[in-house]
């Protein structure tokens, strides 16, 4: 089955300390990841992608195709950083794609 | 661009009654998909639509539900007759598919809907 699996439903670190969510993938092709970010009572907003390869906020995530895993991770936690994280990539059928969400990661950063 | 606009932004009502919700994708996106978000199950994907065609349906939980796309730049999803259970966020997400490019969705604020 394709899924997206996000072991830890809870995450809670102090200010400062490094942070690392988990992400596993399982998809036969090639996937398109993406990382995305829902703030208290905000619509949800992409926070980065694996093919832009990029650092968004100070969080990155690197695609590790061997272990069908792409975990966001931040060196320094910041109180701000406190939201909802979903991993997901993209399935495509046919002649359209749709993504395929994990169940979420809340990430609560404590002073 | 005001990004992926959704209406109501809260609905509360009373079960048995019809509940529709609005939604309209970011002008120049093809593709438009509904999710509705509850804590139990996470972020599900209800329906998706490209270029106002229903794709995949197979995430809408039964009959009761139902989503039209009558243009481009409208989409409702309707629940008729509502039940407590259909309580949740419900998300509008829009993304410019170009077949070999992957653009990323973007989401409206969400309605809140409340089933009593």
């Amino acid at each position: 089955a394709q899924r997206v699996t996000q072991p830890e439903k809870l995450l809670s670190v102090f200010k400062g300390a490094p942070v690392e969510l988990k992400c596993n993938y399982s998809y036969s092709g090639s996937p398109e990841l993406f990382w995305y970010v829902q703030y208290s009572r905000q619509r949800l907003q992409l926070l980065l992608r694996h093919i832009s390869r990029e650092s968004i906020k100070g969080f990155t995530a690197d695609l590790n195709k061997g272990e069908t895993s792409f975990h966001l991770k931040k060196p320094f936690a910041q109180e701000e950083d406190s939201a909802m994280y979903y991993c997901a990539f993209t399935r495509r059928q046919g002649g359209s794609e749709k993504l395929v969400f994990g169940k979420g990661t809340k990430l609560t950063v404590n002073p | 661009d005001a990004g992926v606009i959704q209406s109501p932004r809260h609905e509360v009502t009373e079960m048995g009654q019809e509940v529709t919700l609005r939604c309209k994708p970011i002008s120049g996106h093809n593709s438009l998909f509904w999710y509705r978000q509850t804590m139990m199950r996470g972020l599900e994907l209800l329906i998706y639509f490209n270029n106002n065609v229903p794709i995949d349906d197979s995430g809408m939980p039964e009959d009761r539900f139902s989503a039209k796309m009558p243009n481009a730049s409208f989409s409702t999803l309707k629940i008729q007759p509502s039940e407590p259970r259909d309580s949740a966020v419900y998300f509008c997400a829009s993304s410019l598919y170009q077949g070999s490019s992957n653009q990323p969705q973007h989401f409206g604020d969400g309605t809140r809907l409340s089933i009593l």
